[in-house]
């Protein structure tokens, strides 16, 4: 049973699409996450939304707007790509407790050409 | 600001070596902390945690000691397996700043037969 699972696994698409990328969890946590991982392999938070509500943006470009219809799904779209935004991005999950474990899912590589 | 150094890679060892990749921190409260690993082309798998000074987390053989008076949690690994080639990621999380992971750069660790 996939605890994390994000679709699609890869994209590859032109400047100035827009696209999406879905997570869902189905380990009942409360606090989903959205990192990007860039081609040095460095990760850092872009979003994260506790029971629906976003709790943390972190100084991220407006063209990426998350989006978490219910407590197991929490989207990524992302309007008029860039060369820089490929990277690979991984949703997790976990309950907002200190020091919880957070699980996550196999990740999405995106290239824009 | 809150962040995490680990030592530079890549680590190339042989197999039945002894493991050690460091990792320091600097955080303004009391981080939970973690290392996490990604075997390739995969997402990130949690290794082992620990959430208060002095504790030890274990796991696969791995382990590493939450050291508050040093700010480290260091990674050690008595005897490597080809198995262990991956990228290694030390981590801290905050829970007043929303449980966000904060990374280290990554060391990845080859090991040879």
């Amino acid at each position: 049973d996939t605890a994390v699972s994000q679709t699609p696994k890869y994209l590859v698409t032109q400047m100035g699409n827009d696209k999406s990328i879905k997570c869902e969890q189905n380990l009942g946590h409360d606090t989903m996450y959205w990192y990007k991982q860039d081609s040095k392999k460095f990760l850092k938070i872009m979003f994260s939304y506790n029971n629906k509500e976003l709790i943390i943006n972190e100084t991220v470009p407006n063209r990426f707007s998350p989006k978490s219809p219910d407590k197991a799904h929490l989207n990524l779209h992302i309007n008029s790509l860039e060369l820089g935004d490929s990277a690979v991005y991984f949703c997790a999950s976990s309950q907002p407790r200190r020091g919880e474990t957070q699980y996550f899912g196999p990740g999405t590589r995106l290239l824009v050409l | 600001g809150n962040s995490v150094t680990q030592m530079e890679g890549p680590v190339t060892l042989s197999e039945e070596a002894f493991l050690t990749i460091n990792c320091t921190y600097t955080a303004t409260g009391y981080p939970s902390l973690f290392w996490y690993v990604q075997y390739p082309g995969e997402g990130l798998q949690l290794l082992l945690k620990a959430t208060k000074a002095d504790d030890k987390g274990s796991n696969k053989g791995f382990e590493a000691t939450y050291r508050k008076e040093t700010t480290s949690f260091h990674l050690e690994k008595g005897s490597v397996q080809v198995s262990d080639s991956a990228v290694y990621f030390c981590a801290l999380s905050l829970y007043n700043q929303g449980g966000k992971l904060i990374f280290g750069q990554g060391t990845e660790l080859s090991v040879k037969p």
